[in-house]
């Protein structure tokens, strides 16, 4: 099993829909989580930090299920714009084994 | 405010030629990165430095060599090119000092080994 892994897609979409992908770790104790967002051909950027609590920043929600393993992003009122291919990231350690872990992405592409 | 830099751009070897990839970061970060994505695989992690003189090797170092000795700039040499490190190269820095923070990345390194 993958230490982190996502479904590759892709997620079709109309425009204006709600869309929400997961990505699992194997980790139980990893402690940091992110959302990267990455274009054809162009280099990963952040789109937002996982946090407990869950996080918001406009259209895009970030949950956290510590239970069950699991990080997800839920992207509202969907854009031409949004497609992409989204990378969640998962650290694990404060020691020397300490790392972090990209999944291989979940392609989105929103239609009109 | 250029962030990460990554040189060249796009290169293509021959087999068995060596040649080293630069990053430069002007954001004052400790933990730096080099990544290479394939096709299906997702972002690797080769080798990664903590700070100033020090690399660590990652998932898959075979083959690379880093070295980091200014703080700003992290190298990535192939010593004898191989057509199966036909990839994508990406480098990042962290400002976290725990290597638990967001990575900012470069805009990758297109190399081609014939």
């Amino acid at each position: 099993r993958k230490e982190v892994e996502q479904d590759p897609g892709p997620f079709n979409v109309p425009e204006g829909a709600t869309v929400a992908f997961n990505c699992t770790y194997s980790n139980s104790a990893s402690q940091s989580f992110f959302w990267y967002r990455q274009d054809c051909r162009k280099e990963p950027k952040l789109l937002m930090s996982v946090y407990s609590s869950g996080n918001e920043d406009g259209r895009f929600t970030a949950q956290l299920n510590r239970a069950s393993q699991y990080i997800s992003l839920l992207i509202r009122d969907s854009k031409l714009s949004d497609s992409a291919t989204y990378l969640c990231a998962v650290f694990s350690g404060y020691s020397s084994a300490s790392k972090i872990i990209f999944g291989s992405g979940t392609r989105l592409s929103i239609r009109p | 405010n250029a962030g990460v830099t990554q040189t060249p751009k796009f290169r293509v070897l021959k087999t068995g030629q060596s040649m080293t990839l630069l990053c430069a970061q002007d954001m004052n970060h400790e933990y730096m990165y080099w990544y290479r994505q394939d096709p299906g695989m997702g972002l690797r992690l080769i080798h990664y430095s903590v700070g100033e003189g020090t690399t660590a090797k990652g998932e898959v170092p075979d083959g690379y060599n880093v070295s980091r000795l200014k703080k700003q700039n992290f190298l990535l040499g192939l010593e004898s090119a191989a057509p199966s490190q036909t990839s994508v190269y990406f480098c990042a820095s962290s400002y976290s000092s725990t290597g638990d923070g967001p990575q900012h990345f470069g805009d990758g390194t297109r190399l081609s080994i014939l």
